[in-house]
């Protein structure tokens, strides 16, 4: 079955960058996804990437795909306050519509 | 409205009460899903629509959960018979499934506590 699993807490100093890891047990993943969920709010995506792809950039926002490995991970370049949230990790399987969550990294980021 | 509108935010219950929990979707998304998230835990997948029709229902935990979606927007999710263990916040979700990247937007959740 498909499980995917995160590690739940991370700290980091302001102006640093931070890492969140996710692995993977479905090896049919077609797209990965890092939601973002803030307090009292619903989930947000932030970025995604599709299976045959290593990397991808989007502004401060790096994401790594080791598919051999079955992990994902988010880096977070110059960390600010504001990115304090629970970031969830998702895969959608081959086929599907259904994305899996993880259980989300709770980020918090200290002055 | 712009985004997925869920209500109520906030259900308090005894134990076997009956509850209905509505969501909007975004205008226009042909898929909607539920999911339910407990304390610290990630959203778990309780049922997905394509249109009217329950696509998955495989996440559903017991037949006392039921949804429905009778126009193919809003749905409602039902449970009877209401558990201590029901406690938790339920999203709703919708997409459009057209393009694929499969982005699900969420609602805030309707936080449910059964006393």
């Amino acid at each position: 079955g498909e499980d995917v699993e995160q590690s739940l807490f991370l700290s980091v100093r302001e102006g640093d960058s931070s890492v969140i890891n996710c692995t993977y047990t479905d090896s049919s993943s077609t797209y990965l996804y890092w939601y973002k969920q803030e307090p009292g709010a619903g989930l947000q995506l932030l970025t995604y990437i599709f299976s045959n792809m290593d990397m991808k950039q989007d502004q401060r926002l790096t994401v790594l795909l080791n598919k051999k490995d079955k992990h994902l991970s988010l880096r977070i370049a110059d960390t600010q306050t504001g990115d304090s949230a629970i970031y969830f990790c998702a895969e959608t399987a081959g086929g599907s519509y259904i994305p899996t969550f993880g259980r989300g990294t709770s980020l918090i980021v200290h002055p | 409205g712009a985004g997925v509108s869920q209500t109520p935010s906030n259900k308090v219950t005894e134990k076997g009460k009956y509850v209905e929990l509505r969501c909007d979707p975004i205008s226009g998304h042909t898929a909607l899903y539920w999911y339910r998230q407990s304390l610290g835990q990630g959203p778990e997948f309780l049922i997905y629509f394509q249109g009217t029709g329950a696509a998955d229902d495989s996440g559903l935990p017991n037949d006392r959960f039921f949804a429905v979606r009778p126009e193919g927007s809003v749905s409602t999710l039902k449970i009877q018979r209401t558990e201590r263990g029901d406690s938790a916040v339920y999203l709703c979700a919708s997409s459009t499934l057209a393009g694929g990247t499969g982005e699900l937007f969420f609602g805030e959740g309707s936080r449910l506590t059964v006393l």
